[in-house]
């Protein structure tokens, strides 16, 4: 079984839909969470942290559920500036190092 | 502020040759870690260093190698190439080691084995 896995994509939805993207992990010591966007032939960037409670930013809601080992994304509102690629990441059993999904590529079309 | 560079940005090389990519974390970061991204997939975790020593390996053969400068930057050693090692290489930094702590993504070293 892999450390992270996601849905397999892409995804391709119109404006102003909402996505979610959802991700399990392996490792039940995984104390730190996040997704990071990544555009195409750039490097990845931090979307946001996910914390046991959920957190939101904006049109975008991270959640997390530890029993399952679970985390999800949910964007809303869709936009064309959300196409991309959304990388589930833990803390690997390295300590902080990243552990990376294999991600899921968002379209938003007009 | 300038932030993770690294250099070359592109590469090509040989099977069989050696390459060094090299990293400048973001100012006042003590922390540098390298990944590989071959074209479909995430980001692999190799190495992670702190104050110069190795904290973490990632599973990843002995031909991959680092080192960490007292400027904190890096360097990441590939020997005896193979056609596999084409890829991005990334290089992040972050200020320490805690957990949760962002890590800051440079723009890769496009490697292209031959």
């Amino acid at each position: 079984r892999k450390e992270v896995e996601q849905d397999p994509g892409p995804f391709n939805v119109p404006e102003g839909a909402t996505v979610a993207f959802n991700c399990t992990y392996s490792n039940s010591a995984s104390q730190s969470f996040f997704w990071y966007r990544q555009d195409c032939r750039k490097e990845p960037k931090l979307l946001m942290s996910v914390y046991s409670s959920g957190n939101e930013d904006g049109r975008f809601t991270a959640q997390l559920n530890r029993a399952s080992q679970y985390i999800s994304l949910l964007i809303r509102d869709s936009k064309l500036s959300d196409s991309a690629t959304y990388l589930c990441v833990v803390n690997g059993q390295a300590g902080t190092a990243l552990i990376f999904g294999k991600g899921t590529t968002l379209s938003v079309s007009s | 502020d300038a932030g993770v560079t690294q250099s070359p940005t592109h590469l090509i090389k040989t099977r069989g040759q050696h390459v060094t990519l090299r990293c400048s974390p973001i100012s006042g970061h003590k922390s540098v870690s390298w990944y590989q991204q071959v074209l479909g997939q995430g980001p692999q975790f190799i190495f992670q260093y702190y104050e110069k020593e190795e904290r973490g390996r990632g599973n990843f053969p002995d031909r991959f190698s680092a080192r960490q400068f007292p400027n904190y930057s890096s360097e990441l050693n590939v020997n005896a190439l193979l056609l596999g090692d084409s890829a991005l290489y990334l290089c992040a930094s972050s200020f320490g080691l805690v957990l949760g702590n962002e890590q800051f993504f440079g723009p890769g070293t496009r490697l292209t084995v031959l």
